[in-house]
């Protein structure tokens, strides 16, 4: 089974400054999407960036960018410029290319993070 | 165009009780998912519709969970009866298509958080 971590409870970055969120996860698949979701406090939780596998290069939307490092299984999220507005929980999660295997993504348990001015 | 909404926000019952969530997914998305988050864990998976029929449901708990998707619009969880491990916060989530690059994106609910004492 995947299973998806992030080792980091919580992580603080000053405003304008560039932080960046850990995850990990382990699979023994060889194609499967990636992807990193924002909750800010009492509302619901979007999609920031996809990767998928068999992509080499890394996605990029405006300021949110990724490290995908397929053979280490990591796939970190930079933020750059951060805003007051990034404060949020991120989440990391992954999903199976293969039908097989449903739809259904797989979480990691979370990262706070917070915008200081 | 409205998003996934679901009902009530927040619900608290005593051990034993039934508890009814509702989830309107977005218009025209014929897959629906039931996810749940227990304090400071992972986000789940609990199950998969596509219209009204059961993709996957590998993960519902126990039997005392019942999901029904009548019609293929709006779904039900119900849980019945109500154990204090059963607490957490419920997501609910749709997609246009699964398995389809792009457009198989899942949108969440902002969830229903559940507390039974």
């Amino acid at each position: 089974a995947q299973t998806v971590t992030q080792s980091q409870p919580e992580m603080s970055v000053q405003e304008a400054e560039t932080v960046t969120l850990s995850c990990t996860y382990d699979t023994s698949e060889s194609d499967y999407y990636l992807f990193w979701y924002k909750q800010p406090p009492s509302r619901q939780m979007i999609l920031v960036i996809r990767q998928e596998a068999y992509k080499q290069q890394n996605a990029t939307e405006n300021r949110f960018s990724v490290n995908f490092q397929k053979a280490a299984k990591s796939f970190s999220l930079k933020i750059s410029d951060s805003q007051l507005g990034d404060a949020a929980m991120y989440f990391c999660a992954y999903r199976s290319a293969f039908d097989e295997y449903g739809n259904k993504l797989v979480f990691g348990a979370g990262t706070i993070l917070r915008v200081k001015s | 165009e409205a998003g996934v909404t679901q009902f009530p926000s927040h619900s608290v019952i005593e051990k034993g009780q039934t508890v009814t969530l509702r989830c309107d997914p977005i218009s025209g998305h014929d897959n629906l998912y039931w996810y749940r988050r227990v304090m400071g864990k992972e986000i789940k998976f609990l199950l998969h519709f596509v219209k009204e029929s059961k993709q996957d449901e590998s993960g519902m708990p126990n039997n005392r969970f019942l999901a029904e998707r009548t019609g293929g619009t709006y779904s039900t969880l119900k849980v019945q009866p109500a154990e204090l491990e059963d607490s957490g916060v419920y997501f609910c989530a749709s997609s246009q298509f699964s398995l389809a690059g792009d457009r198989d994106t899942q949108y969440f609910g902002p969830g229903t958080r559940l507390t039974v004492l």
